[in-house]
C-alpha cells in the first residue's frame, strides 16, 4: 500500500530538548517536503527536497533542519524546541512530473512543546 | 510571494449546492490544486487545474481562470461526510513542481 508514514503521531516535550520528527514513504518519490498547519494560517512549508542530499527552505524553516540520505526517508529535526513550534506537522512526497501529480500527506504529527 | 484568498468558513444544509471561491495572486502559475482536509486528518487531493475550464469529477467540479486568477470548488449533492476544510493551493512555477502554496482553507459546515 502506498503511504507516508510519520513518527511520532503525538508528543509533548519540553523547550530545548531536541527532537526529531521521522517521515518515510514507500512509493519512491524524488520529492519531499515538510509542512506545519496552524489555525488561521493553513499549510506552510518548512523545507522540501528535490531528491538525495538535495534540500531547500520553505516559506518557514526558522528552528528546523531536514537531511535526505536515502530517498525514502526525510526526518524533521527541532533542535532546540521553542513553544512557538508548538502545532500539527505533515510530511509529503510525490513525483517530479510536471502536470497532474498529487501530493501524498502522511497522517500528521502533533507536537506540544511546553 | 503568493497570496491565496478563500472565504474562513461556508455553511449548507444537506443535498445542498456549495460553491467555495479562490483567488490567488502570484508571480507565476503553473496548476491549482484543491484539498479536503477533515479535522486532525491529513489533506486528500480532490482535483487540479492546469487549463482554463470546469474539471468534473462525480459531486465534485473545479473551475480555474487564469486570466482572474481565480478559481472555485463546487460541491453538489452535499452529504453529512462532507462537512470538512477545503483547501486551495497554487504551484507558482514548472520549477517548484512539489511546492505548493496553500489558502487558510474554508470550513464547510454542513447541517441536516
Amino acid at each position: 500500500e502506498a503511504q507516508v508514514t510519520q513518527n511520532p503521531r503525538y508528543l509533548i516535550t519540553v523547550t530545548g530538548k531536541k527532537l526529531t520528527v521521522t517521515c518515510s514513504q514507500n512509493m519512491n518519490h524524488e520529492y519531499m517536503s515538510w509542512y506545519r498547519q496552524d489555525p488561521g494560517l493553513g499549510l506552510r512549508q518548512i523545507y522540501y527536497s528535490m531528491n538525495v542530499e538535495v534540500t531547500d527552505k520553505g516559506d518557514v524553516p526558522e528552528g528546523y533542519k531536514v537531511s535526505r540520505k536515502e530517498k525514502r526517508n526525510f526526518p524533521l529535526i527541532l533542535e532546540s524546541p521553542s513553544p512557538n513550534q508548538t502545532s500539527l506537522y505533515f510530511c509529503a512526497s510525490s513525483f517530479r512530473q510536471n502536470s497532474g501529480n498529487t501530493i501524498y500527506f502522511g497522517e500528521g504529527s502533533w507536537l506540544t512543546v511546553v | 510571494g503568493q497570496n491565496i484568498d478563500q472565504p474562513t468558513e461556508m455553511t449548507a444544509t444537506e443535498g445542498a449546492i456549495v460553491q467555495i471561491n479562490c483567488t490567488y495572486q502570484t508571480s507565476g502559475f503553473n496548476g491549482l490544486f484543491w484539498y479536503q482536509q477533515h479535522a486532525g486528518e491529513a489533506p486528500t487531493f480532490l482535483s487540479y487545474n492546469v487549463l482554463d475550464g470546469l474539471e468534473e469529477k462525480g459531486r465534485f467540479s473545479s473551475f480555474l481562470s487564469r486570466s482572474k486568477g481565480y478559481s472555485y470548488l463546487l460541491l453538489k449533492e452535499l452529504q453529512m461526510k462532507d462537512s470538512a476544510s477545503y483547501l486551495c493551493a497554487v504551484r507558482e512555477t514548472t520549477d517548484s513542481w512539489g511546492k505548493l502554496q496553500f489558502g487558510a482553507g474554508t470550513q464547510v459546515v454542513v447541517t441536516p
